[in-house]
């Protein structure tokens, strides 16, 4: 079974359209996360859910919200897409916040066009 | 803030050879640290870690890594690369018992000649 999954692997959409993309994670742990790898493959945390609760928000355009139904998911809504939102998208999940071993999904390539 | 300082963005290793890659971090105690690898395509996976204790850490894929406090530093290395590791490699910092997420390096791409 797959513990962290993502939906879609791939987006290819137009500028100014909303998308979002759905999180799953079957390993029963309290944290999860959002990260963006850009095309030079850096890797910088967006969000982190705790509980349902949001405890990070870094420098993220307000385009971008997440949103956990419960504990197990975690989805990125993203509004009025723009051509610098083109990144590869990682979700991931951690026992509980701080310090312990994060579990990656696969990831979710958005080309904005 | 913190940051992860991964000076070498290409390395080119002969199968066989053994490997030594360097991380260096920035943070005002002793963080979580972390390596990672990814391979094209794919998503990240967990090499090894150090939360505290012995500081030479083993990983899988017969990687180990060396936290050393002085240096700040905590390098990957393995004795004898394989044509499968060519990857991305990625250290990674967390601070001790916070709620920051990961503070990823830029990264270092691996690639194995014949």
């Amino acid at each position: 079974d797959t513990a962290v999954s993502q939906t879609p692997k791939y987006l290819v959409t137009q500028m100014g359209n909303d998308k979002s993309i759905k999180c799953e994670q079957n390993l029963g742990h309290d944290t999860m996360y959002w990260y963006k790898q850009d095309s030079k493959k850096f890797l910088k945390i967006m969000f982190s859910y705790n509980n349902k609760e949001l405890i990070i928000n870094e420098t993220v355009p307000n385009r971008f919200s997440p949103k956990s139904p419960d504990k197990a998911h975690l989805n990125l809504h993203i509004n009025s897409l723009e051509l610098g939102d083109s990144a590869v998208y990682f979700c991931a999940s951690s026992p509980r916040d701080g310090g312990e071993t994060q579990y990656f999904g696969p990831g979710t390539r958005l080309l904005v066009l | 803030a913190q940051s992860v300082t991964q000076p070498d963005i290409h390395i080119t290793v002969s199968e066989g050879a053994s490997l030594e890659l360097r991380c260096n971090y920035s943070y005002g105690a002793t963080p979580y640290l972390f390596w990672y690898v990814q391979s094209p395509g794919q998503g990240l996976q967990l090499l090894l870690k150090y939360f505290s204790g012995d500081t030479l850490v083993q990983g899988i894929k017969g990687f180990e890594a060396e936290f050393k406090r002085s240096q700040s530093s905590f390098n990957l290395r393995k004795p004898s690369v394989h044509w499968s590791d060519a990857a991305e490699y990625f250290c990674a910092v967390s601070p001790p018992g916070g709620a920051d997420g990961l503070t990823f390096g830029k990264g270092t791409h691996l690639i194995i000649q014949p």
